[in-house]
């Protein structure tokens, strides 16, 4: 099993232009998640899906959409990218009540 | 709102001492509370879960315990090794709130050689 995957590792963007952050698992989770990671504020949830067709909010979800046609895939669009979303970016993976299992992250600078 | 405190936020401590990472959390109806291990620029790797209707959890040096009724968790590192060294994250689940974590800040871990 590869896990969770999530590409790409790193991505400069200037103010402004959209992008795709990947994340992919081979597990069979149900559950799967995006945080954001920064200094003095700990992890934060960003959206979250419980299945295939399934999306919701988390605390911070405001200039990301999500959607989840496949039960592998949970990609992460920022629509129109800006400094505050400088940050280091995880998506995780479960089954209901189990182990979360996260990706090795995506580093994002927005210029 | 649940909230999550992890005291101390950092720990130096000689390689060979027994050491307690505490995690405190304000809503007691929770599903589940994990502990994760984060190494400098890295992802997070899950140490163990615990789930509320469990009391504790052991995985080879490691011992997580878990009190809902006063909202603490703890984990419990034996003999630690400089390898040891990394940031510790504690994180809960709340019932119906699909696998959705609540994380802490953190105890960055120190062990010196």
């Amino acid at each position: 099993n590869a896990g969770v995957t999530q590409t790409p590792k790193f991505q400069v963007l200037k103010t402004g232009q959209s992008m795709t952050l990947q994340c992919a698992q081979d597990m069979n989770h149900e559950y799967m998640s995006w945080y954001r990671q920064d200094p003095g504020m700990g992890l934060r949830l960003i959206h979250y899906s419980v299945g295939a067709g399934i999306t919701d909010q988390g605390e911070v979800p405001n200039g990301y959409n999500v959607s989840r046609s496949t039960t592998e895939d949970f990609p992460l669009r920022l629509l129109s990218a800006a400094p505050s979303q400088t940050s280091v970016y995880f998506c995780a993976s479960s089954l209901r009540g189990g182990t979360q299992y996260f990706g090795p992250g995506t580093r994002l600078t927005v210029l | 709102k649940q909230e999550v405190t992890q005291i101390p936020a950092a720990l130096s401590v000689p390689e060979g001492e027994n050491l307690v990472l505490n995690c405190s959390f304000t809503d007691s109806a929770i599903y589940n509370l994990q502990w994760f291990r984060q190494d400098p620029g890295k992802g997070l790797t899950s140490l163990l879960l615990i789930q509320s209707s469990q009391r504790e959890q052991t995985s080879g040096r490691l011992n997580a315990s878990l009190d809902k009724s006063s909202g603490r968790s703890t984990l419990y590192i034996a003999a630690s090794q400089p390898g040891d060294s990394a940031t510790y994250l504690c994180a809960v689940s709340n019932y119906n709130q699909g696998g959705k974590l609540i994380f802490g800040q953190g105890t960055e871990l120190s062990v010196k050689p």
